[in-house]
């Protein structure tokens, strides 16, 4: 069925450093991918999305690019605030056999000290 | 606040015991989705509604969980004869129209089996 694979946290950055989030699918058909951010205390919401080969995401700061050719979708960001600390969730949406529903990866979790 | 609401957000209960969540959707929403996330997970998706409809239930769903959305709005889910491996966050989340991948979460039920 369809996966999504995240690189094993936690990832632990100074202020200011580049972030990379890993994240590789597997699916059949043409899937949407999504990056969800859960802060602390709080539910998960959607950071930014790209529903189709060599698409951009991006919001906040963060960017991803759909790569069909390598099945991947990772997570940037040039510059990280304390603020940023937060799980990331990659998520994939496929509608093969009908069914509709968001897969997510196990979460990566993100701590940016000042 | 218009957001997705759950309740109740802590349940402690015994093994054996049955147990009830509610979730209210944004009110224009006509999606409904339940999902489970555990620690250091993902969330997995349980099951989701259109309106009134359950279009698509998980394997995961045993026989002791069954879901309703009796009129198209909030949705309960409800666990009955709890085990211990029950215990996890309950998440709902909501949409409109057409599964974009664009969900709204609400903050989760946490259930603690004892």
């Amino acid at each position: 069925g369809d996966s999504v694979t995240q690189m094993e946290g936690p990832v632990t950055l100074s202020e200011e450093a580049f972030l990379t989030i890993n994240c590789t699918y597997t699916a059949t058909g043409y899937p949407s991918l999504f990056w969800y951010v859960q802060y602390p205390g709080e539910g998960l919401q959607l950071l930014l999305k790209a529903t189709k080969a060599d698409d951009k995401g991006s919001n906040k700061g963060f960017e991803a690019t759909y790569r069909k050719e390598t099945t991947s979708f990772h997570l940037e960001k040039g510059s990280v605030q304390v603020s940023d600390s937060a799980v990331y969730f990659c998520a994939l949406i496929t509608t093969q056999g009908g069914s509709e529903k968001l897969v997510f990866g196990k979460g990566t979790k993100l701590t940016v000290n000042p | 606040d218009t957001g997705v609401s759950q309740d109740p957000r802590h349940k402690i209960t015994k093994r054996g015991q049955n147990v009830t969540f509610r979730c209210d959707p944004i009110s224009e929403h006509n999606r409904l989705y339940w999902y489970r996330q555990t620690l250091g997970q993902g969330p997995e998706f349980l099951t989701y509604f259109q309106n009134e409809a359950q279009l698509e239930k998980s394997r995961l769903l045993s026989d002791r969980f069954s879901a309703e959305r009796p009129k198209g709005s909030f949705s309960t889910l409800e666990i009955q004869r709890t085990e211990q491996g029950d215990s996890a966050m309950y998440l709902c989340a909501s949409s409109f129209g057409l599964n974009t991948g664009e969900l709204f979460f609400g903050e989760g039920s946490r259930l603690t089996v004892l």
